[in-house]
């Protein structure tokens, strides 16, 4: 079975301040993972993927297999980047099992 | 161009009674996704499409759920029967490539918000 933890519901940081949403997995096999995010009254969109191994709106994630995260980071927190944050994984063909998302607060 | 859509954008139904949901997925996709996003949780796998054949359906709670692509574009997701743990939002996306391909991108639509009383 796969499973994907995001053990914080909400993560309220001041903008400027560094921002890391934890992300932990469970697959016995080599998992692609990804991370969702969605804006207040946006669609749900996809953030970056470990395989392209990119940074995306100043947000990187790197996965570490040892410890099964694929944690989200950023140095600076801005306040546009308020929003729900969900941790992906796919394992196997098609389907994403997706975390229970953690939302995050910038404040000015 | 256009994205995936998705209507009614919401639905309020009384319990009991049939529902049908419709995705119209960006032209040319050949994977179509349906999930289930219960408040306060993360979306679930419901089925998936392959054009037109119903390749998983794992995910569907019971037998009211029902999918179809028939021409392998539109998909309806019909619930019968709706009960009040059905109340959920219902989020379709659609992907170009056939599924499990390396870098393919599932790209969701705004979803359907059911409502059941």
């Amino acid at each position: 079975a796969q499973r994907v933890t995001q053990p914080e519901k909400l993560l309220s940081v001041f903008k400027g301040a560094p921002v890391e949403l934890k992300c932990n997995y469970s697959y016995s096999g080599s998992p692609e993972l990804f991370w969702y995010v969605q804006y207040s009254r946006q669609r749900l969109q996809l953030l970056l993927r470990h395989i392209s191994r990119e940074s995306i709106k100043g947000f990187t994630a790197d996965l570490n297999k040892g410890e099964t995260s694929f944690h989200l980071k950023k140095p600076f927190a801005q306040e546009e980047d308020s929003a729900m944050y969900y941790c992906a994984l796919r394992g196997g063909y098609s389907t994403l099992t997706f975390g229970k998302g953690t939302m995050l607060l910038v404040s000015p | 161009g256009a994205g995936v859509s998705q209507s009614p954008r919401y639905k309020v139904a009384k319990r009991g009674q049939d529902v049908a949901l419709r995705c119209d997925p960006i032209s040319g996709h050949v994977s179509l996704f349906w999930y289930q996003q219960a408040l306060g949780q993360g979306p679930e796998f419901l089925t998936y499409f392959q054009n037109e054949a119903q390749l998983d359906k794992s995910g569907l709670p019971s037998d009211r759920f029902f999918a179809e692509r028939p021409e392998g574009s539109v998909s309806t997701l019909k619930i019968q029967r709706t009960q009040q743990e059905d109340s959920a939002v219902y989020l379709c996306a659609s992907s170009p490539r056939l599924a499990g391909v390396n870098t393919d991108t599932q790209y969701f639509g705004p979803g359907t918000r059911l409502t059941v009383l």
